[in-house]
């Protein structure tokens, strides 16, 4: 079935250092969607990136997906400490019996020392 | 943006009892839910689709006797425990996508964190 990799399982920086987390999907995605999720928290969406070679930009948050719609990266610039938590991604299927179902990368749990 | 609830947001029960959550859409229609299970520190899991009008569809691995999904009309689907065991103790989130039309964006619910002792 579907699988999604996502690296690093955790990042240690300082604040004001740059951040990068990176997926990997087993087949083409439909869209790749990235989420946060707070200690305690739910996952909160932040962005769907559905265009191959697609770069959106949140703030400090640069979205990229991959040429072949099977990769993507989340880079935060200049991290801030309301920025710790886990950042997900999740590859919705393009067909068969992936279709409509959003598959969760590992997630990456970032901290931020001030 | 489209909200989805559930109920009860956290539920602690004893081992062999049943527990039935709640996961409603509240601005939308959705024939079809998601529901997911999170244990801790840990990704989303996929358990289920739901279908509004028919049965649900599990993923591997989950017995659907145990989780019994009714997705009984377009704003509703539950999720029901049977003989829960602590174990099953996890956070269950649902979703649901934004349009009848394309299942591309989802909306998740807050969580039901579910303690079995």
């Amino acid at each position: 079935g579907q699988q999604v990799m996502q690296i690093p399982q955790y990042q240690h920086v300082q604040e004001g250092e740059d951040f990068t987390t990176y997926c990997n999907s087993s087949t083409t995605l439909s869209n790749i969607q990235w989420y946060k999720q707070r200690p305690g928290g739910h996952p909160v969406f932040l962005i769907q990136l559905v265009k191959s070679g697609e770069v959106k930009k949140q703030k400090r948050l640069t979205f990229q997906f991959g040429e072949a719609k099977k990769n993507s990266s989340l880079h935060i610039t200049a991290t801030q400490t309301t920025d710790v938590g886990t950042y997900f991604c999740a590859g919705l299927g393009a067909g068969g019996t992936s279709y409509g179902k959003l598959t969760f990368g590992q997630g990456t749990i970032l901290t931020v020392h001030p | 943006g489209a909200v989805v609830s559930q109920h009860p947001s956290w539920v602690i029960c004893k081992s062999g009892t049943s527990v039935k959550i709640e996961c409603r859409s509240l601005d939308f229609q959705a024939t079809t839910m998601f529901w997911y299970r999170q244990f801790p520190k840990q990704s989303l899991m996929l358990m289920a689709t739901s279908n509004e009008g028919s049965k649900a569809t599990y993923e591997q691995g989950v017995e659907k006797d145990k989780f019994l999904i009714n997705h009984a009309s377009l704003t509703l689907s539950t999720l029901t425990v049977t003989s829960a065991h602590p174990e099953d103790s996890s956070f269950y989130i649902c979703s649901a996508p934004g349009t009848t039309r394309s299942l591309d964006t989802q909306y998740f619910g807050p969580g039901t964190r579910l303690t079995v002792l």
